[in-house]
């Protein structure tokens, strides 16, 4: 069964410093991975995905991350955060090559960037 | 275009009380899931539809029933509302050949 692992539940940082929040995965199979961001009492925002191809990936909002298929890693970078960056981000997967099936979501980290 | 949307906002039931969470997505796309947000939890699938007609259960079903009423509205009813469905429930979709969900903005349900 495909699991989601997010290494560390809480991220304080200072503004324009650099940061990286960790996610690992589980699987058998091909996966797609994403990565979602969540802002108080609102929905999830797409942030970016890896599909294929280039193993590095650029999103919204100067995010970037990695898809390491020996070390099963899909972590979520950015070099300079912001206030503005502060939310809870979760790292999710589904199988390839399924169609209708559902995200399975790790537990997500919560980034304060504080000043 | 309003991409997902969810009503109510927001809910407190007693235990026992009946109620519906509704979901519309004006984006035609086929398939649709329910979530339940807790606290250090992530997000756990409830129900989903794969396509307008089917609809299979997730990780978390008990207490609760779906349906898929047309191509764009996903209902999540709990019939027998408890303390331990308090939470906050999302709606998602997404569309034929893309891989990505898009979320609704959240329903919190308290249940007293």
């Amino acid at each position: 069964a495909q699991s989601v692992t997010q290494l560390d539940s809480q991220v304080p940082v200072f503004e324009e410093a650099p940061v990286e929040l960790r996610c690992n995965y589980s699987s058998s199979v091909s996966v797609y991975l994403f990565w979602y961001v969540q802002y108080p009492n609102q929905g999830l925002q797409l942030l970016l995905k890896y599909l294929s191809g280039s193993t590095l990936v650029k999103g919204i909002n100067g995010f970037e991350a990695e898809f390491n298929k020996s070390q099963t890693s899909f972590h979520l970078r950015k070099p300079s955060v912001h206030i503005s960056d502060t939310a809870e981000y979760f790292c999710a997967v589904t199988w390839a090559n399924q169609a209708g099936t559902a995200l399975i979501f790790g537990k997500g980290t919560t980034l304060s960037v504080s000043s | 275009n309003a991409g997902v949307t969810q009503t109510p906002k927001f809910q407190v039931l007693k235990t026992g009380q009946s109620m519906t969470l509704q979901c519309a997505q004006d984006m035609n796309h086929n398939s649709m899931y329910w979530y339940r947000q807790d606290p250090g939890m992530g997000l756990r699938l409830i129900y989903y539809s794969a396509s307008e007609g089917t609809t299979d259960k997730g990780e978390v079903p008990n207490g609760y029933n779906v349906s898929r009423l047309n191509k764009r509205e996903f209902s999540l009813r709990l019939e027998s509302a408890a303390p331990s469905q308090t939470s906050v429930y999302f709606c998602a979709s997404r569309g034929r050949g893309l891989h990505e969900q898009y979320f609704g903005p959240g329903t919190r349900l308290t249940v007293t």
